[in-house]
């Protein structure tokens, strides 16, 4: 058990739709990192927050956006979903001061788009 | 333009025997560098990681080796165990001030025979 919690497991819903995933870090950690993996391809990162703030971002699309809340929890909204869309999406959390410290993944949330 | 390769998809070892997992880079300003080991409807799973002020690391089976003038990384497992049958991402974070993102492989899917 790694600590970081997501929800939901699964999610399935059509195109148009809005999404919102949830992910609560490890108990101490400031940083949320999200990262999107599609069939065949290794993890490819979404956005960073640390202890509320936008601390960087990836080839996250404009339909995508996130926040961290003052609970250090955070969530990951996806709107006007295309079926390319699907996959799995994975949240991590570290102590995120720049230190060599790994970080430790949730077991994901599986979105299907019909 | 995949910045971590790993270049073999499958590697399938005998119990007790040696695995070793391959890795190359092409971006110099990685300073810190990771693998994962994922189990199916799991997250990935922190195993070891190494600075790039070091060529070794090693944490019981696990050792991991870098060699920064052939940007080439390797995880040795020693003896192999059928448990470590997963799939193994090798990760690496680029040096900028503030974000802690990772860059990762597509995976290696080891498979470990009785």
């Amino acid at each position: 058990d790694s600590g970081v919690t997501q929800t939901p497991k699964h999610l399935i819903t059509a195109t148009g739709q809005r999404v919102t995933l949830r992910c609560s870090p490890r108990s101490g950690d400031l940083s949320v990192y999200w990262y999107q993996q599609s069939l065949d391809q290794g993890l490819q990162f979404l956005i960073q927050y640390y202890n509320g703030e936008e601390r960087a971002k990836g080839n996250i699309l404009e339909r995508f956006s996130a926040q961290q809340f003052p609970d250090l929890h955070s969530e990951l909204n996806l709107s006007s979903l295309e079926l390319g869309d699907s996959a799995l999406y994975f949240c991590a959390s570290s102590v995120g001061r720049g230190s060599n410290q790994p970080q430790h993944f949730g077991d994901g949330t599986r979105l299907s788009i019909l | 333009d995949q910045q971590v390769k790993q270049n073999s998809p499958s590697l399938s070892v005998q119990e007790g025997r040696i695995s070793i997992l391959n890795c190359d880079y092409t971006n110099s300003m990685f300073d810190y560098f990771l693998w994962y080991k994922k189990y199916p409807a799991e997250g990935p799973t922190f195993l070891i990681s190494i600075s790039s002020i070091k060529d070794k690391n090693e944490d019981g089976r696990f050792t991991v080796f870098l060699n920064k003038s052939a940007k080439h990384l390797s995880l040795h497992i020693v003896p192999s165990q059928p448990g470590d049958s997963a799939v193994y991402f090798c990760a690496a974070r680029p040096f900028q001030g503030g974000s802690e993102k990772l860059v990762f492989g597509k995976g290696t899917k080891l498979t470990v025979n009785p």
